[in-house]
């Protein structure tokens, strides 16, 4: 069985510029949420995708936004980034929505996002 | 609203001590979940447990424990006899009053062990 992965590991940009991160779920999962965990702090909901789309959405402006793909592979974009962009993105997979919140969330690695 | 609290922000024990981790919720769903992670330096949050709203009876594997109290809205996890590779950052979870999973976290308990 698969773990969820994710990629880059690390990634450095510099204030403005845009930045896209990648998720694979485990196998048999097809949704996928995403995080923002900054420093010292504990992770917050971004948006979860299922079926392609967007199926809720946390606190976070219209600059990230998301993609799944047919795969259920899933894409975290932001653009316009700022200083306080920097932190730990995470990415969960768990199965269909329809079981009723409270789905175990199998969380991938994290990508460190450093925004200069 | 919904909103996880854990007050103990730093916890240091020596090895082979019991520890309990506080949690505290505030919710008005009368249906919801709660989690504990684990979160060790990688960085990775390893799921521990998930416990319904309905279900308050008290769950141990191995060395953890659980004490789930709705009456005091707490959800706390127990350590017995601690090792060192227990440390790490621990985070209590919510979800619920929602078709999807929108999991709210507390701001996490660190624990280090002291061997």
């Amino acid at each position: 069985e698969t773990g969820v992965t994710q990629s880059p590991t690390h990634l450095i940009k510099t204030r403005g510029q845009q930045v896209t991160l990648r998720c694979s779920s485990q196998s048999g999962h097809n949704t996928v949420s995403w995080y923002q965990q900054a420093l010292g702090q504990g992770p917050q909901f971004i948006f979860q995708y299922y079926r392609e789309e967007e199926n809720g959405r946390g606190n976070f402006p219209p600059r990230f936004s998301g993609l799944q793909f047919p795969n259920y592979s899933s894409e975290l974009n932001v653009n316009a980034l700022e200083l306080d962009d920097s932190a730990l993105y995470l990415c969960a997979s768990s199965p269909p929505p329809g079981q009723g919140a409270g789905a175990e969330q199998f969380f991938g690695p994290g990508t460190r996002l450093t925004v200069l | 609203a919904q909103k996880v609290t854990q007050a103990q922000t730093e916890i240091s024990v020596v090895e082979k001590e019991d520890v309990t981790l506080d949690c505290v919720y505030e919710t008005r769903d009368t249906t919801y979940y709660l989690f504990w992670y684990k979160q060790p330096p990688s960085g990775e949050l390893v799921f521990l447990i998930r416990r319904n709203s309905f279900d308050e009876q008290n769950e141990i594997s191995g060395r953890y424990s659980w004490n789930f109290q709705k009456s005091t809205s707490s959800f706390n996890f127990t350590i017995t006899a601690s090792q060192v590779v227990d440390s790490a950052v621990y985070f209590c979870a919510l979800s619920g009053g929602t078709s999807y999973d929108k999991v709210i976290f507390g701001p996490g308990t660190s624990l280090s062990v002291i061997p």
